[in-house]
């Protein structure tokens, strides 16, 4: 099956603590992304990344970062900076068409 | 700044009734997106409109776009309660540096009532 695996779906960390999210893609997109996402709100971009071994940051990137060694991976991580790091992150990869495909999200809860 | 405004934030309907949703945003764009989002899921694609075409078909769903006015209306037709979920909007602007960014708005909470 093709998509976008994120794992884990819930993620509980201490805060002080960095935490590393997973997002993988069998797709053979160049462009993925992520996401934040609070209770009722839309999609806020942190950081997103159109080829292998390089990114850019969203709007919200302050407090999180990120690598793309591989084509398939891109990996989020949440550092101690990130003020509050509470929330449901979403990642994405998109076709030519401009079309974003989207994981399954991952829940983390700091405290 | 938040490009997609979106319009009603919640509506509540019956089962067969029609469904209207509205988009504004404020700067040009190439394409313009619908997004739906299942209760704590992932977003799934709906339907992709381009700056060049006004309107657009897909099953249910009509998507209409006025670039003169900066808005977006999504229609679903004959709802069904699995319809029930949120709705996004999303403006992708090529160039410059949001090239290859999908800016989303907050999103119509839309239940469907059996």
């Amino acid at each position: 099956d093709g998509g976008i695996t994120q794992s884990p779906k819930y993620l509980f960390r201490k805060e002080g603590q960095n935490v590393t999210l997973s997002c993988e893609q069998n797709l053979n997109h160049d462009a993925m992304y992520w996401y934040r996402q609070d209770p009722g709100q839309g999609l806020r971009l942190i950081y997103y990344s159109q080829i292998v071994n390089d990114f850019q940051k969203g709007d919200i990137a302050e407090g999180y970062s990120v690598s793309r060694e591989k084509k398939e991976s891109f990996p989020l991580t949440v550092t101690s900076a990130q003020k509050n790091p509470t929330a449901f992150y979403l990642c994405a990869s998109r076709d030519r068409s401009y079309e974003q495909y989207f994981g399954p999200g991952t829940r983390l809860t700091v405290t | 700044s938040q490009q997609g405004e979106e319009d009603p934030q919640a509506l509540s309907i019956q089962e067969g009734e029609n469904a209207t949703m509205n988009c504004s945003y404020k700067t040009s764009i190439n394409n313009l997106q619908w997004y739906r989002q299942n209760s704590g899921r992932g977003l799934v694609h709906l339907i992709l409109i381009r700056s060049n075409e006004r309107e657009k078909h897909s099953g249910r769903l009509r998507v209409t776009l006025d670039t003169s006015k900066k808005s977006s209306s999504l229609l679903i037709t004959a709802s069904r309660a699995a319809d029930t979920a949120s709705y996004f909007c999303a403006t992708f602007r090529a160039g410059g540096t949001s090239y290859g960014k999908l800016t989303f708005g907050q999103g119509t909470i839309l239940t469907v009532h059996p």
